[in-house]
């Protein structure tokens, strides 16, 4: 099962920033948070990761709570592509033979 | 940018049906999995793939499953005798830079 509890669903203005957010309570000392999005039936869209920094990429930035119990992905300027659903999924990274698991994600709607 | 890449796009087959769902991984990646998304689902690891050798399987992949790497450069699944319930999308996945980067699947339809 996902270590990951995220909102069902979210709407958001065009040209607003989205913020989504994670709980992963039971994250170990050596997991990472990614974040991955969905567009429609499209394959699984890498986005970020992160272990306890703040971390920003030209697509969004992640915002890791200092108890790393959970994070938030902020999409500064959300605009109708963005719509998709979004996964958040702790993993040690760099354990090649580990598995992402993937919960049921928030589906982002942004909105005209 | 190097993209993982997958063949066909759309698969349709009838029941009982062998089929062969291929991917090309982003070359110099050594670690290769498949994932599977029945529609409306969530998407579930099927199998990741390691120095030519299973590395780890869901209870989904049975032995009606099979995986290979049959010339250096792709990546394959299987599925020998194929159900309804095997419609789904599938999803290859290569590894680097620790995170999986992901094909655009093939949907495959069983009748």
């Amino acid at each position: 099962d996902a270590k990951t509890t995220q909102p069902t669903s979210m709407d958001c203005a065009e040209g607003r920033a989205a913020n989504l957010p994670c709980n992963h309570s039971t994250i170990s000392g050596n997991e990472y948070v990614y974040w991955y999005r969905q567009i429609h039936s499209q394959g699984p869209q890498y986005i970020i990761h992160g272990l306890k920094n703040n971390e920003t990429n030209e697509m969004a930035s992640l915002i890791i709570t200092e108890d790393r119990k959970s994070s938030t992905l902020i999409l500064p300027h959300a605009t109708l592509r963005d719509t998709a659903v979004y996964y958040c999924i702790v993993r040690v990274p760099g354990d090649y033979g580990q598995n992402f698991v993937f919960g049921p994600g928030t589906r982002l709607s942004v909105l005209p | 940018e190097p993209e993982v890449t997958q063949t066909p796009s759309h698969q349709v087959t009838q029941m009982g049906q062998e089929v062969i769902l291929r991917c090309v991984p982003i070359s110099n990646h050594l670690y290769f999995y498949w994932y599977r998304q029945i529609l409306g689902q969530k998407v579930e690891f099927l199998v990741s793939f390691y120095n030519n050798e299973i590395s780890e399987k869901s209870e989904i992949f049975d032995d009606q499953f099979s995986v290979e790497r049959p010339d250096g450069s792709n990546f394959t699944l299987k599925i020998r005798s194929t159900k309804l319930e095997d419609s789904a999308m599938y999803f290859c996945a290569t590894v680097g830079a620790d995170t999986q980067y992901f094909g655009p699947g093939t949907r495959l339809t069983v009748l």
